[in-house]
């Protein structure tokens, strides 16, 4: 059974740090991309940002460039987001997310939530 | 420049039909689509990819009262015989430029 199972979240004040993990089980993590996507409160799903299989291409939505880091562990079967400089906009609730050897998401972890607040 | 389209709302009885509609920006009428399901306090999952040519592959354990069709630039997911745990937003979502993931703004769906 494919599960996506992510940490990490928490309450942090604006200008903080915090870095998110996604631990994938139930298929061979190494030979598929991953997403994140997030969703403020009450609000739709954004993309946040993509990874390659091997970890060699990673794209960022443009609210994030230059702000958040996205990598992997294909060994240890993780996904992770490095979130700096956090503001009050960033608070959402975290999803990783499988891409499908089709192009879609398949499969979705069931989300960490992150506070930007003082 | 692709943009989904749906509407915010939909509402239908319990035990009935509806179909919910995402629309592709104007000449993106060719890209297949996603559909995704949003329970309540729950994470989105994956329903089905709908193509241009109205087939459609639904993810694992997806009843088949779930299913999917298109029309030039839009595409559908229609849900029979409604329960009430199909009270849910459901989300549409293709790829934009290069690899960017683009979702739609999300239908909730009201079971009355």
């Amino acid at each position: 059974e494919v599960q996506l199972v992510e940490s990490g979240g928490g309450l942090v004040q604006p200008g903080g740090s915090l870095r998110l993990s996604c631990a994938a089980s139930g298929f061979i993590f190494s030979s598929y991309e991953m997403n994140w996507v997030r969703q403020a409160p009450g609000k739709g799903l954004e993309w946040v940002s993509y990874i390659s299989s091997g970890g060699t291409s990673i794209y960022y939505a443009d609210s994030v460039k230059g702000q958040f880091t996205t990598s992997r562990d294909n060994a240890k079967y993780s996904l992770y987001l490095q979130m700096n400089s956090l503001r009050v906009e960033d608070t959402a609730v975290y999803y990783c997310a499988r891409r499908s050897h089709t192009g879609f998401i398949d499969f979705w972890g069931q989300g960490t939530l992150v506070t930007v607040s003082s | 420049q692709l943009v989904l389209t749906q509407s915010p709302s939909a509402s239908a009885s319990l035990g009935a039909s509806v179909k919910l509609t995402c629309t592709l920006s104007s000449g993106h009428s060719s890209y297949a689509i996603a559909w995704h399901q949003q329970q309540p306090e729950k994470g989105p999952r994956y329903l089905m990819k709908v193509n241009s040519d109205g087939s459609h592959s639904k993810g694992d354990g997806i009843p088949d009262r779930f299913s999917g069709s298109s029309s030039g630039a839009e595409r559908y997911l229609t849900i029979s015989s409604l329960q009430s745990e199909d009270e849910a937003d459901y989300y549409c979502q293709t790829w934009g430029t290069g690899i960017q993931v683009l979702f739609g703004g999300g239908t909730k769906l009201t079971v009355l």
